[in-house]
């Protein structure tokens, strides 16, 4: 079976400090990658998405995906107590017969302390 | 506007009593699934479907049945349903499985 692995968490972090999230997974095959925010009681949205190895930035939110490592993170640079919520790394990956799977982490919970 | 619209969002019943939970998307995405979300133990997919009169099990199918008749709908049908599978269901479109996953609101099932 595919795994994802988050840190649960929670992690804190003061307003406007960088937050970093992390995520290993077991699928060397594996070749999309997400990150998803989840608020409380609220549907996941996704926050970023990378493909190819090396840093992929969007406004305050860098992703970065190291292939020969099996690892994805998510930088939140400024962060904001808008930023708290769970954080869900979600992974692609084949499962046989031209069928794939996205599985995703647990998630890490996230709180940003003004 | 693009969605993926959930049914009921909140049932309470009783076990042994079948029931279907409805998903319908709006976007023409080929590829849908179903999870549940339970405490600790994250978003498990349960069933998918990469087209329509085509679904694989997921990670945790057992208890569940999935059609994929039409390509927006996709309904999640517990037979029998008991109380451990009591949990916050969520249904998901995307045009496919490398790209991004558009969730319902949701369905929270308590099954006494």
């Amino acid at each position: 079976q595919k795994e994802v692995e988050q840190n649960s968490g929670p992690l804190s972090v003061p307003e406007g400090a960088i937050a970093s999230l992390n995520c290993t997974y077991s699928d060397r095959g594996s070749q999309s990658f997400f990150w998803y925010r989840q608020y409380s009681g609220k549907s996941p949205e996704l926050i970023m998405s990378i493909y190819s190895n090396g840093d992929k930035e969007d406004g305050r939110f860098t992703a970065q995906l190291n292939k020969a490592s099996q690892y994805v993170s998510l930088l939140i640079r400024d962060s904001q107590p808008s930023d708290s919520a769970t954080y869900l790394c979600a992974v692609d990956s084949y499962s046989g017969a031209g069928s794939y799977q996205l599985t995703f982490g647990k998630g890490t919970k996230l709180s940003v302390i003004p | 506007e693009a969605q993926v619209t959930q049914n009921p969002r909140y049932l309470i019943t009783v076990t042994g009593k079948k029931l279907t939970v409805t998903c319908s998307q709006n976007m023409n995405h080929e590829y849908m699934s179903w999870y549940r979300q339970d405490p600790g133990l994250g978003l498990r997919q349960i069933y998918y479907s990469m087209n329509v009169e085509v679904t694989d099990k997921g990670d945790v199918p057992e208890g569940y049945k999935v059609s994929r008749k039409e390509k927006r709908n996709f309904p999640l049908i517990l037979e029998s349903p008991s109380p451990n599978q009591t949990s916050l269901y969520f249904c998901a479109s995307s045009s496919d499985s490398t790209t991004e996953a558009f969730f319902g609101q949701g369905t929270r099932l308590t099954v006494v």
